[in-house]
């Protein structure tokens, strides 16, 4: 099956610095990579993805890059907000969603 | 409607009780899926659904019972649960189980379960 690592486990960075989160996987059939955020006592909700047919993409201040032949993908965050403050999980599909372990990302004011 | 519900939000049960979680959807999604989730945990996948039938068991106890009435209703009957049972369970659907445009997945709120 998929195994899906994510490094760091915390990230604390201040207020309008970027944060970059990566994961790596392990199944190359793998071709669909959600992330998602996840607030305190709350549900994940998809940020952004990214198919394998398309190295990058980006949406306002959020992007995420594949690289296939090395077999990562990284979550960009510019100008952070406080509100940025959250567990980022990455995910693969192979036969079914992989997540990672997750990132607790923090936005010190 | 484009959202997941789930019901209850907060559930506390003995050992002994049985209940059950619900879970819906109307944005037509053929798959449906439960997970278990610890606190600064991810999900841990439970059971998948695809047209109604169940596709996956991930090696789940039988205390937990899952059940797939309809295509837009999952619900989740728990007996006999343990302490360490207790996590937030959370509901999740996707327009079908594969093909690359195919698998986005939508969260439910999520039930807190907590068993004493």
């Amino acid at each position: 099956g998929e195994n899906v690592e994510q490094h760091p486990s915390t990230l604390s960075v201040q207020e309008g610095d970027s944060a970059v989160i990566k994961c790596t996987y392990s199944d190359s059939a793998s071709n669909y990579f959600p992330w998602y955020k996840q607030e305190l006592g709350k549900r994940p909700q998809l940020i952004i993805d990214i198919r394998s047919n398309v190295g990058e993409k980006k949406d306002q201040r959020i992007a995420v890059t594949l690289n296939k032949t090395a077999k990562h993908f990284s979550l960009h965050i510019t100008e952070t907000q406080p509100e940025d403050s959250a567990v980022y999980f990455c995910a693969a599909n192979g036969n079914q969603f992989y997540f990672g372990t997750g990132t607790s990302l923090t936005v010190i004011p | 409607d484009t959202e997941v519900t789930q019901t209850p939000k907060h559930l506390v049960m003995g050992m002994t009780n049985k209940k059950s979680l619900k879970c819906e959807q109307h944005m037509g999604h053929r798959a449906m899926y439960w997970y278990k989730q610890k606190a600064k945990k991810p999900p841990e996948l439970m059971f998948v659904y695809s047209y109604e039938k169940l596709s996956i068991n991930e090696s789940v106890p039988s205390r937990f019972s899952p059940e797939c009435p309809n295509s837009s209703l999952l619900n989740l009957h728990l007996h006999a649960l343990q302490p360490e049972d207790s996590a937030l369970y959370l509901c999740a659907s996707s327009l079908n189980r594969g093909g690359p445009r195919l698998v986005e997945q939508f969260f439910g709120p999520g039930t807190r379960l907590t068993v004493l």
